[in-house]
């Protein structure tokens, strides 16, 4: 079974500075897709980013971009000029490339911004 | 356009009770799946439902049901409320695309309290 771990349960970034989020994930398949989500306060889910495993060039939106390790199974999020509307929860997840496929996500990293 | 929409936004529950939740997906959407998220804990995928039949299911009992109309929005049954069914509930649509990327869209949740 795939599972996504997350090992940082809080951070946090003084305003305009960079941060590392940090995931793992562990899974047979050759085939998937990564992303990272947003989850404010106000409880809408966001996408962030997302990768694709069969890429091996790193995603990059904006401030957001993504370190993407595929033998190590790593898959960090970089944050770049933090901003006070970044602090949120931050949600690492997995799916698999087949059709509609069911999205796993990690427990969550809960990131503070410092102004 | 409007996004995925969820009703209602949060309710109150006694054990042992029924309660039924409703999303209306993104314009477009033929896909909807369902996620628990306990307080401080990443998202679990209940089903999923595609052309009104349930295509996959995660580890949840029975008590768990669902539904998808013509028009493609759903309905989370729930029967028998335990105290550990209290959770934010997201939906989320999906489509494929011609490129065979997977959007996904949250709706904001339905925050559920069984006392």
């Amino acid at each position: 079974a795939q599972t996504v771990t997350q090992s940082q349960p809080e951070m946090s970034v003084q305003e305009a500075e960079t941060v590392t989020l940090s995931c793992t994930y562990d899974t047979s398949e050759s085939d998937y897709y990564l992303f990272w989500y947003k989850q404010p306060p106000s409880r809408q889910m966001i996408l962030v980013i997302r990768q694709e495993a069969y890429k091996q060039q790193n995603a990059t939106e904006n401030r957001f971009s993504v370190n993407f390790q595929k033998a190590a199974k790593s898959f960090s999020l970089k944050i770049s000029d933090s901003q006070l509307g970044d602090a949120a929860m931050y949600f690492c997840a997995y799916r698999r490339r087949t059709s509609y496929d069911k999205v796993i996500f990690g427990p969550g990293t809960s990131l503070s911004v410092i102004p | 356009d409007a996004g995925v929409t969820q009703s209602p936004t949060h309710l109150i529950k006694t054990r042992g009770q029924q309660v039924t939740l409703r999303c209306s997906p993104k314009s477009g959407h033929d896909t909807v799946s369902w996620y628990q998220q306990a307080l401080g804990q990443g998202p679990q995928f209940i089903f999923q439902y595609y052309e009104e039949e349930e295509r996959q299911r995660g580890n949840f009992p029975d008590r768990f049901s669902g539904h998808q109309f013509p028009n493609y929005s759903s309905e989370l049954n729930v029967n028998a409320l335990l105290l550990g069914d209290s959770a934010l509930y997201l939906c989320a649509s999906s489509f494929w695309t011609g490129q065979g990327i997977y959007e996904q869209y949250f709706g904001p949740g339905t925050r559920l309290t069984v006392t």
